[in-house]
């Protein structure tokens, strides 16, 4: 039972517009979201996280988006830089749960 | 750099063998956290321990256990390893049990079992 879900393994974005990564979830008791980076040979990196009693948190070029009806976030990377090519892994958690709960990720290509 | 550090970077076995992980969290932190990462799967959280004491468990298989030391270090034994053991095994630290969801994690054990 995959309780976080992102359904688009990959996504190509030209650089300069702005990157969307979805993420949907089925656990309604989840009250703490976050974005983890990954590039190859490296371990993942904490981006940005967010709150159920938020719905937008912001963080330079990148904003997490929230929607608890719909049981979906988002981030949003405005503008997409090279650097931003990487895997994003959307995750989840209960406060004071011990364990995170990972989605597979998604990998975002910046085009030139 | 994460400043945790996971050892070796890769590791090629056969079936049926046992290998030990090794993973040194940041300095000061006291929680440390097993991945599995397979070629089409996200992470899978295995196994948490917090100065020094098993706090949860996620899908790990009875073949694999893991220990966190007094100076902090934890070891993930795998053993008994069957060909779908093949993947990228990350350790993450974090300083405080209740924001675990902040963790930093190593760049990984490449483990290959043929």
């Amino acid at each position: 039972d995959q309780q976080v879900k992102q359904n688009s393994p990959s996504l190509s974005v030209q650089e300069g517009r702005i990157s969307i990564l979805n993420c949907d979830y089925t656990n309604s008791m989840f009250d703490y979201f976050l974005w983890y980076k990954k590039y190859p040979a490296e371990g993942p990196t904490f981006l940005i996280s967010i709150s159920s009693i938020k719905d937008k948190n912001e963080d330079g070029r990148f904003t997490v988006f929230l929607n608890k009806s719909a049981k979906h976030l988002s981030l949003h990377i405005v503008p997409s830089q090279p650097g931003d090519s990487a895997v994003y892994f959307c995750a989840a958690t209960r406060a004071r749960d011990d364990k995170i709960i990972f989605g597979k990720g998604t990998r975002l290509h910046i085009l030139p | 750099d994460s400043g945790v550090t996971q050892t070796p970077k890769h590791l090629i076995t056969a079936t049926g063998q046992r290998v030990t992980l090794r993973c040194s969290p940041r300095s000061g932190d006291l929680s440390v956290y097993w991945y599995q990462q397979s070629l089409d799967q996200g992470l899978q959280f295995l196994i948490q321990y917090y100065n020094g004491e098993e706090r949860a468990k996620g899908n790990i298989l009875e073949r694999f256990s893991a220990q966190q030391f007094p100076d902090l270090h934890s070891e993930l034994n795998l053993s008994s390893l069957e060909l779908g053991d093949s993947a990228l095994y990350f350790c993450a630290s974090s300083a405080r049990w209740d924001r675990e969801y902040e963790q930093y994690f190593g760049p990984g054990t490449r483990l290959t079992v043929t």
